[in-house]
């Protein structure tokens, strides 16, 4: 049972154009969540991250947006760079103790000069 | 401050051999976790370590996986005998406190396994 779904594998942006990654989530129980960022033959790297009290974080280009009711999140990457390209893996956990991180099936972004 | 390594990188071993994947979290990382990606499926939970306690083994798939940390620092993984379902790519994380909101994970670079 997957928990954080990424429905869209890929995605294709024109340089100095918004990238749009979407995630959706199942368990009403996740009040944390995180973007990860990962390029080819290396880990995932931590990018942004959101609390469920929240519905916008910001920093500098990246913008996670959250949607309780709709148990949805969006990454937007404004403008998008060459360097942007990379596989994102959204994230979700709770609060409080030990607990685990779930992964979504991630997004390969593409952005194109 | 040195990252999380992995080692090794790649591993091609044969059905019903055995392999064992070493962790090296950052420094002073009491969480340490095992997670493994299939080829284009999520990042999956395998199971965490505080120090060397298994905190939460949930994840792990069956019982040819053994997870140790004796002293609390390196972990290794092991998978005895392989199976070709187990390839796929094995990340170990580290962080200062548990992983999510308290402290983002960092992880290394990965241990790619091909069962043939």
């Amino acid at each position: 049972d997957q928990q954080v779904k990424q429905n869209s594998p890929s995605l294709s942006v024109q340089e100095g154009r918004i990238s749009i990654l979407n995630c959706d989530y199942t368990n009403s129980m996740f009040d944390y969540f995180l973007w990860y960022k990962k390029y080819p033959a290396e880990g995932p790297t931590f990018l942004i991250s959101i609390s469920s009290i929240k519905d916008k974080n910001e920093d500098g280009r990246f913008t996670v947006f959250l949607n309780k009711s709709a148990k949805h999140l969006s990454l937007h990457i404004v403008p998008s760079q060459p360097g942007d390209s990379a596989v994102y893996f959204c994230a979700a956990s709770r609060s409080g103790g030990y607990q685990k991180v779930t992964f979504g099936t991630g997004t390969k972004l593409q952005v194109i000069p | 401050e040195a990252g999380v390594t992995q080692f090794p990188s790649h591993s091609v071993i044969e059905k019903g051999q055995t392999v064992t994947l070493r962790c090296d979290p950052i420094s002073g990382h009491d969480n340490l976790y095992w997670y493994r990606r299939v080829m284009g499926k999520e990042i999956k939970f395998l199971l965490h370590f505080v120090k060397e306690s298994k905190q939460d083994e949930s994840g792990m798939p069956n019982n040819r996986f053994l997870a140790e940390r004796t002293g609390g620092t390196y972990s290794t993984l092991k998978v005895q005998p392989a199976e070709l379902e187990d390839s796929g790519v094995y990340f170990c994380a580290s962080s200062a406190s548990p992983g999510g909101s308290n402290s983002p994970l960092h992880f290394g670079n990965g241990t790619r396994l091909t069962v043939t």
